[in-house]
């Protein structure tokens, strides 16, 4: 079956203006993640959401970064006033309802490559 | 932040060697996972060893836990060309009630399988 999907693939924007990354995750996945890996490090947890809601919004490092996933299928992360700094791949996974119990296996999308000039 | 850290951050090795990836964590954990990244893009997971488990097999990966140490080891065996990729240790904490399940990954051993 179809994977996680993300569009665009590459994004080059200018400083202080506005992005939307869209991920697609897969179908019947109801747990979607959204990392940001920057160059040379691993991915860094931003937003966690289980179905609809944002179960877990700590990593997003300030209030210009926003996720929604209304239908509690595709959600989209956006960005307001974007600064070099937010240069990254923003990766998207998601997972099947995760019980303590059982592992945490997470299905990685390609990415968004973000370049703010 | 990382919790995780690999070692070596840089490996080149030969086709038909074995190579060694080793990760250290610092806080308490659920699970432990490794994941394969191919050119700066999305990550393909590899194998998952719970925080009970000493030891994994899945074909030519072997992965051992020490909850003791906070370590983990990954060991490819006979590797081939097609293994050169940046590999990731990964752990989300004990199930506490409240949060998410996040990752949190090292930054990373970069392999390099010269045919």
């Amino acid at each position: 079956g179809a994977g996680v999907s993300q569009t665009p693939s590459n994004k080059v924007t200018e400083k202080g203006k506005y992005v939307e990354l869209r991920c697609d995750p897969i179908s019947g996945h109801t747990a979607l993640y959204w990392y940001r890996q920057s160059l040379g490090q691993g991915p860094e947890f931003l937003i966690y959401f289980q179905g609809t809601g944002a179960a877990d919004d700590s990593g997003l490092p300030n209030d210009r970064f926003f996720a929604v996933r209304p239908e509690g299928s595709v959600s989209t992360l956006k960005i307001q006033r974007t600064e070099r700094g937010d240069s990254a791949v923003y990766l998207c996974a998601s997972s099947p309802y995760f019980s303590p119990t059982s592992g945490n296996e997470q299905f990685f999308g390609p990415g968004t490559r973000l370049t703010v000039l | 932040s990382q919790q995780g850290e690999e070692d070596p951050q840089a490996l080149s090795i030969q086709e038909g060697e074995n190579a060694t990836m080793n990760c250290s964590y610092k806080t308490s954990i659920n699970n432990l996972q490794w994941y394969r990244q191919n050119s700066g893009r999305g990550l393909v997971h590899l194998i998952l060893i719970r925080s009970n488990e000493r030891e994994k097999h899945s074909g030519r990966l072997r992965v051992t836990l020490d909850t003791s140490k906070k370590s983990s080891s990954l060991l490819i065996t006979a590797s081939r060309a097609a293994d050169t990729a940046s590999y990731f240790c990964a752990t989300d904490a004990p199930y506490s009630g409240a949060g998410s399940y996040q990752l949190t990954f090292g930054k990373g051993t970069k392999l390099s399988v010269i045919p």
